[in-house]
């Protein structure tokens, strides 16, 4: 069954101390691995799509690399407004839809 | 460019009431996902409607239905409400050409859902 697993569940970090969420994934043809950032109360924010393994990609202070079974958001020097839940999702297979993890919730601490 | 605009931003209802959300996709999207987000429970796939048609449905009860219109606008409707329906109600839209870079969704802000 297509399933996807995050890890850990919640993070809590000070500011600037460096760290890496875990996304790891089971499908059948894998055609995107997706990360996003949800805040309290609003719809989960694109970050990333990863279509291959050994691809990376950054903006600011994150960067998302991929394997063929699990997806890896590093986190640089975070900052307080980096605090937030990272979703990760997969599409694959016949269904055209996203998958969801259920999230790694990170706190930052200034 | 607006994007995902969803209404009304907060629902309160009855046990064994109905419930309407509405969803407007980014222009050009053809292509309208629905998704519930329970406390807990992360995203759970709902329906999924492109040009107009159903294409696919999560695991829920058929008291779980919606429909997309020719504007490409989308109205999710939950029949017979339960107490656990209580959630966020999140809609998404996407490109919707069967591609993998036209697969990234994005998001309105959801309807809070609660059932009393």
């Amino acid at each position: 069954e297509d399933q996807v697993t995050q890890s850990p569940e919640a993070l809590r970090l000070q500011e600037g101390e460096s760290s890496s969420l875990n996304c790891s994934y089971t499908v059948s043809g894998l055609r995107g691995l997706f990360w996003y950032r949800q805040d309290p109360g609003k719809g989960p924010e694109f970050l990333f799509t990863l279509y291959s393994a050994g691809e990376e990609k950054e903006k600011e202070r994150l960067k998302a690399t991929l394997t063929k079974k699990e997806s890896f958001l590093h986190i640089t020097a975070p900052k307080p407004e980096d605090s937030a839940t990272y979703l990760c999702a997969f599409s694959g297979g016949s269904n055209y839809k996203l998958t969801f993890g259920k999230g790694t919730l990170l706190t930052v601490n200034p | 460019e607006a994007g995902v605009t969803q209404s009304p931003t907060h629902l309160i209802k009855t046990r064994g009431q109905q419930a309407t959300l509405r969803c407007s996709p980014i222009s050009g999207h053809t292509s309208v996902y629905w998704y519930q987000q329970a406390l807990g429970l992360g995203l759970q796939f709902l329906l999924w409607y492109d040009e107009g048609e159903e294409r696919n449905r999560g695991n829920f009860p058929p008291r779980f239905s919606g429909r997309q219109f020719p504007n490409y606008s989308s109205e999710l409707n939950v029949n017979a409400l339960e107490l656990e329906d209580s959630a966020l109600y999140l809609c998404a839209s996407s490109l919707g050409q069967y591609t993998p870079t036209n697969e990234k969704l994005f998001f309105g802000s959801g309807t809070q859902l609660s059932v009393l």
